[in-house]
């Protein structure tokens, strides 16, 4: 198993273009998350999807989009670009059973540099 | 609001000794809390799960414990090699539909050798 994926690795933008980061994940896992991380400031939900065709926001959702039309992928999207939105963004995935608990599988990152 | 917190100074131990790395919760009562390892460019690593009605877990040279009434948890790397070293992440998680979870923001370990 790849585990879960992530392209590009590295990217830098200019303010105002777009791009759409890729993650796919081949665990067959229900649940999948994009995250951003900041240097000193944790790691922030942007948006998560608990099923192919469901998603929904998290705490930090503004400036991004997502979709999930298949259980292996959740691409997020950037509109608009601005510095502030530079930053590593991980993506996860987690089985989503009725256990209550979720372990997350974390892809390798993109690193986002919007200038 | 709910919050994590882990100690934000690194940690700096020599090798063969046992780290110790905190993680306190409030205006949170967690079903589970999990601890991360992360090295420097990397993604987040999933190392143990601790339940609320566990007192401690191990596994191998790690152990954690969950204590409600401190509302903390403790991780423990027993015998400490150079290649522990990594920011260590705590994330508490709720029970049923509740999936999101909460993160720490990692403590820094380096191990001396």
């Amino acid at each position: 198993n790849a585990g879960v994926t992530q392209t590009p690795k590295f990217r830098i933008l200019k303010i105002g273009q777009s791009m759409t980061l890729q993650c796919a994940q081949d665990m067959n896992h229900n649940y999948m998350y994009w995250y951003r991380q900041d240097p000193g400031m944790g790691l922030k939900l942007i948006y998560y999807s608990v099923g192919a065709g469901i998603t929904d926001k998290g705490e930090v959702p503004n400036g991004y989009n997502v979709s999930r039309s298949t259980t292996e992928d959740f691409p997020l999207r950037l509109e608009l670009a601005a510095p502030s939105q530079t930053s590593v963004y991980f993506c996860a995935s987690s089985t989503g059973t009725s256990l209550g608990t979720d372990t997350q599988y974390f892809g390798p990152g993109t690193r986002l540099t919007v200038l | 609001s709910q919050k994590i917190e882990q100690n934000s100074e690194a940690l700096n131990i020599q090798e063969g000794k046992t780290a110790t790395l905190t993680c306190n919760y409030t205006n949170y009562s967690p079903a589970y809390l999990q601890w991360y390892r992360q090295d420097p460019g990397r993604g987040p690593v999933f190392l143990l799960l601790i339940r609320e009605n566990e007192k401690e877990k191990r596994k191998e040279r790690l152990k954690v414990t969950f204590d409600t009434t401190l509302k903390q948890s403790l991780f423990h790397i027993t015998a400490s090699q150079p290649a522990d070293s990594a920011t260590y992440l705590c994330a508490a998680g709720g029970a049923g539909n509740n999936r999101k979870l909460i993160w720490g923001l990692g403590t820094s370990l380096a191990v001396n050798p």
